[in-house]
C-alpha cells in the first residue's frame, strides 16, 4: 500500500483552466502539506494543514487553495492556471509535533505542465 | 527568511565517504535539522534528523556544530544507489511556522 498517494501523476492543461490534484494518506497522520518543486529542483512549502488549521505560505497566489474533506485527504485546487505554475507538486504528511513535522512522508509527485 | 546553502553537486566513487554540508543562518533556536534524499521522479525521503552534536542511524551520520549555523550529512561507503539529490530542511528563525528546504546537492557516485 502506498503511504501517500497523489493523482494524477502527470497533468497537462491550457492556461486559464482550473484543475485539481488529489492527495490521500493512509498513515493516520494529523498534518498534511503541499510542496512545489520548480525546474531548478528548489522545494518550497505551499501549505500545511493540521486539524482544520491552515498555515499558508504568503508567497503562494490565492489562485491556489487546499481543500481537506477529512484528515486523510488534502486536495489542491488551482484556478486560472498560468505558465509559471508548471512544476512538480508534492503532497506530504506527518505526525504532530515539530520534530515529526520535519520527518514527513512524501507522495510521488504530480508534474503539472501549463501550455 | 532564513537562508540555506548547499553545494550544487558532488562526485564520488563507490566505497568512499561523502560529506555534504548545508549552511543555514538564523534557523529556529529550538528546531531540528533534517536531511532528505530524492531520486528522479520520486518524492523526497527522510534520511536523518538531529538537534546538536552528532546523530547516527543505519544509513548516515549528521554532524551539527554548537552554533548550529551549518550541518553536515555523512554517507559512509557510498554505492551507486546513493546517486540522488540531498536536501537539508530547517525551521526559519524569523518565522517559526516556516520550514525551509536547502538548495539541494546532486551527488553522483561512479563505479
Amino acid at each position: 500500500d502506498t503511504a501517500v498517494s497523489q493523482t494524477p501523476k502527470y497533468l497537462v492543461t491550457q492556461m486559464g483552466n482550473d484543475k485539481s490534484i488529489k492527495c490521500e494518506q493512509n498513515l493516520g497522520h494529523d498534518t498534511m502539506y503541499w510542496y512545489k518543486q520548480d525546474s531548478k529542483k528548489f522545494l518550497k512549502i505551499m501549505f500545511s494543514y493540521n486539524n482544520k488549521e491552515l498555515i499558508i505560505n504568503e508567497t503562494v497566489p490565492n489562485r491556489f487553495s487546499p481543500k481537506s474533506p477529512d484528515k486523510a485527504h488534502l486536495n489542491l485546487h488551482i484556478n486560472s492556471l498560468e505558465l509559471g505554475d508548471s512544476a512538480v507538486y508534492f503532497c506530504a504528511s506527518s505526525q504532530k509535533g515539530r520534530a515529526r513535522q520535519m520527518e514527513a512522508f512524501f507522495g510521488q509527485g504530480t508534474r503539472l505542465t501549463v501550455v | 527568511l532564513a537562508k540555506t546553502t548547499q553545494p550544487i553537486s558532488m562526485d564520488s566513487y563507490e566505497g568512499q565517504e561523502v560529506n555534504i554540508t548545508c549552511s543555514h543562518n538564523n534557523i529556529a533556536t529550538n528546531d531540528y535539522i533534517t536531511w532528505y534524499q530524492q531520486f528522479p521522479s520520486q518524492g523526497p525521503r527522510f534520511i536523518i534528523q538531529g538537534y546538536k552534536t552528532k546523530v547516527t542511524n543505519e544509513v548516515a551520520s549528521l554532524f551539527i556544530p554548537a552554533d548550529r549555523k551549518s550541518s553536515t550529512l555523512s554517507l559512509p561507503r557510498v554505492s551507486l544507489s546513493d546517486t540522488a539529490v540531498y536536501y537539508c530542511l530547517v525551521g526559519d528563525g524569523y518565522n517559526t511556522d516556516k520550514l525551509i528546504f536547502g538548495t539541494g546537492t546532486r551527488l553522483q557516485v561512479f563505479p
